[in-house]
């Protein structure tokens, strides 16, 4: 079993659709958690930040962690077809220093 | 990608040739990292560095080998290329903020 599993979709979903986002994870010792937005043959860019458990929330994104349930979510208000493109969750016991933990990611299309 | 590139961003190459990627950056980030990216496994570490001759190796290192001689150059060292190292490889960074900043890849194809 992975230690970090993410529906790897694809996710298609209409323009101005709420998205959501989620990864489900085993080691209890990570702390800091991560989304990161992937276009097709680019590197992926960290979208998202959250330390522990609580919600965080930037323009139409939100990302949220429940550490008692090992999940976490990220959601996307008003969905946008620039907001198509591979979602990957990422997680680290450290903060600095920290090898990161992926999932597999989410692709995700929005349609016009 | 501000501040990191890799090169080459393409390379074909034939089964038991060594290859060399490589990262380099303009931040002056002392922790940088390779990672291998594969469909149905995502993201996965091969080798990092938190320091001019200070390497480490991560979940999938057999047939790597790294290299740091400068703060802003870190090699990725295939030492017998084998097709099962055919993939994208991404060079990462990071500074004090925790989240990482990758480089735009390298698309490796072992034949």
């Amino acid at each position: 079993q992975k230690e970090v599993e993410q529906d790897p979709g694809p996710l298609s979903v209409p323009e101005g659709a709420i998205v959501s986002l989620n990864c489900t994870y085993s080691n209890s010792a990570f702390q800091y958690f991560m989304w990161y937005r992937q276009y097709s043959r680019k590197g992926p860019e960290l979208l998202m930040y959250t330390y522990s458990s609580g919600n965080k929330e930037d323009g139409r994104f939100t990302a949220q962690v429940d550490k008692s349930s090992k999940y976490i979510s990220l959601f996307i208000r008003d969905s946008q077809p620039s907001d198509s493109a591979t979602y990957l969750c990422a997680m680290s016991i450290t903060g600095t220093a920290s090898k990161l933990t992926f999932g597999t990611g989410t692709r995700l299309q929005v349609t016009l | 990608d501000a501040g990191i590139t890799q090169s080459p961003r393409h390379k074909v190459t034939e089964t038991g040739t060594p290859v060399t990627l490589r990262c380099h950056q303009t931040e002056n980030h002392r922790y940088m990292y390779w990672y291998r990216q594969d469909p149905g496994h995502g993201l996965r570490l091969i080798h990092y560095s938190y320091g001019v001759k200070d390497t480490d190796k991560g979940e999938v290192s057999d047939g790597y080998s790294v290299s740091r001689s400068k703060t802003e150059d870190f090699l990725l060292t295939l030492e017998s290329a084998t097709s099962s190292q055919t993939s994208v490889y991404f060079c990462a960074i990071q500074g004090e903020f925790y989240g990482y900043t990758f480089g735009s890849g390298t698309r490796l194809t072992v034949v």
